[in-house]
């Protein structure tokens, strides 16, 4: 299995500005992966970081917007930036350990 | 790519009584995983089940791989069961998992 802490757990922000979540999981792993989940919908994956390479990004989603770090092997980082409304969502990161995928707790992220 | 969907979309139970989800899928799976998503927003894996029954618990599941569906049981559901069920898939190459829209399962004490 695998712990996955993240943080902030929530943050309001001002349209216009950034905000960066952090992930940290309790074993290495080489690959992490963001969603986002809309209010009232499913979870859309955003992007798969791996460590020492540029993050690999899903359709709908670009690297100016959605930048991300993966310094090492157990952290990684998404910012969200330019921040408008539409951006309201839960933000969490993943990791597959063996055949099972696992989720850390979320950032419930409102712009105002 | 392939798709995933749920039913029923939305569940309404009396603490007690039991419950079956539905999962179907549009081409052969090697992975299928259930998750519970609790009313504040944390995803806990419940199964991990590409075919056959397994059970944990007042949960159960099976997956039939052959007729491209899974199912989730629930048992004399509490109101701890309350939530949203997704059900998510491994795409066809090995990489992103595709997640179905979820049920929303409401057990009412």
């Amino acid at each position: 299995s695998a712990v996955i802490s993240q943080k902030p757990s929530r943050d309001i922000c001002q349209r216009g500005t950034s905000l960066t979540i952090q992930c940290q999981v309790d074993s290495q792993v080489t690959m992490m992966f963001w969603y986002r989940q809309q209010p009232g919908q499913s979870l859309t994956l955003i992007a798969t970081a791996n460590q020492g390479s540029e993050a690999t990004y899903e359709s709908g989603f670009v690297i100016d917007k959605f930048p991300i770090s993966r310094p090492n092997l157990t952290f990684s980082t998404l910012t969200v930036s330019n921040m408008s409304p539409e951006d309201s969502s839960i933000y969490l990161c993943s990791v597959t350990s063996g055949t099972r995928k696992y989720f850390g707790p979320g950032t419930r992220l409102t712009v105002t | 790519g392939i798709q995933v969907e749920q039913s029923p979309p939305d569940l309404i139970l009396q603490e007690g009584a039991n419950s079956t989800l539905r999962c179907n899928f549009s081409d052969s799976v090697n992975n299928l995983q259930w998750f519970h998503q609790n009313p504040w927003g944390q995803l806990i894996n419940l199964f991990y089940i590409p075919s056959g029954t397994k059970q944990n618990g007042r949960l159960s599941a099976t997956t039939v791989a052959t007729e491209r569906y899974s199912l989730l049981y629930i048992s004399s559901s509490q109101t701890t069961d309350s939530g949203v069920y997704f059900c998510a898939v491994l795409d066809n190459y090995g990489q992103n998992f595709v997640f179905g829209p979820g049920t929303r399962l409401s057990v009412l004490p």
